[in-house]
């Protein structure tokens, strides 16, 4: 079965600090891997997706993640975090079954920004 | 107006009692599901649909039951709630697209629903 593990549960950065969040997945084929944000009470918002093509891709809010198949990560990283982005980020991936498509998320990792 | 809206936004209820929650989009997506958030465990997905007509169970579907009334429209149901079932609630609509599992998904500001 597919899954996504985010080892991290919660993370806490300096503002102005880099950020890399990590994702890992279990899937079979070529994944489909997101990555969403939660901000406090607010339902999520997608940052960023991969599909296929350049395994760097960029995202909304100055994000960025990076497809590894080889390490079988699709870590978030931002090289200056702003105290905004304090949420809880999720990464998902599309599990493919009987031609149908969900996604299947991680457990997710908050992200605390100190002034 | 948002895209996606559920209604209510928050609600406390008994056991036993029957609840439904709603979801409606604006965005014209041939496309919904119902998820639930539980702290610690991410997302879990409840039901989809992929059509008016097209209903399928998703990981955790006991307990619950759906009703798609219209394109727009995509009722979550629990019969007799039970306190396990405290958790929040996220509607999601998505868009089919010429090659299917690209198709990105857009979430409601969600339901928070408290059983006693």
């Amino acid at each position: 079965a597919q899954s996504v593990t985010q080892p991290d549960i919660h993370i806490t950065v300096s503002e102005g600090a880099s950020l890399e969040l990590r994702c890992n997945y279990s899937y079979g084929a070529t994944p489909y891997l997101f990555w969403y944000v939660q901000s406090p009470g607010q339902g999520l918002q997608l940052l960023l997706k991969y599909f296929s093509g350049d395994t760097l891709v960029q995202g909304i809010k100055g994000f960025e993640a990076e497809f590894k198949r080889s390490q079988s990560s699709f870590n978030l990283r931002k090289p200056s975090v702003h105290w905004s982005d304090a949420a809880e980020y999720f990464c998902a991936v599309v599990t493919v079954g009987t031609g149908r498509r969900a996604l299947t998320f991680g457990s997710g990792t908050r992200l605390q920004v100190q002034p | 107006d948002a895209d996606v809206t559920q209604t209510p936004r928050n609600r406390i209820t008994k056991t036993g009692k029957r609840i439904m929650l709603e979801c409606s989009q604006t965005k014209g997506h041939d496309r919904m599901y119902w998820y639930r958030q539980d702290p610690g465990l991410g997302l879990q997905l409840i039901y989809y649909s992929f059509d008016v007509k097209d209903i399928n169970k998703g990981e955790i579907s006991d307990g619950y039951s759906v009703s798609r009334q219209a394109q727009a429209k995509f009722s979550l149901s629990l019969e007799s709630a039970i306190p396990n079932q405290t958790a929040l609630y996220f509607c999601a609509t998505s868009s089919s697209s010429g090659y299917s599992g690209t198709d990105t998904q857009y979430f409601g500001p969600g339901t928070r629903l408290t059983v006693l």
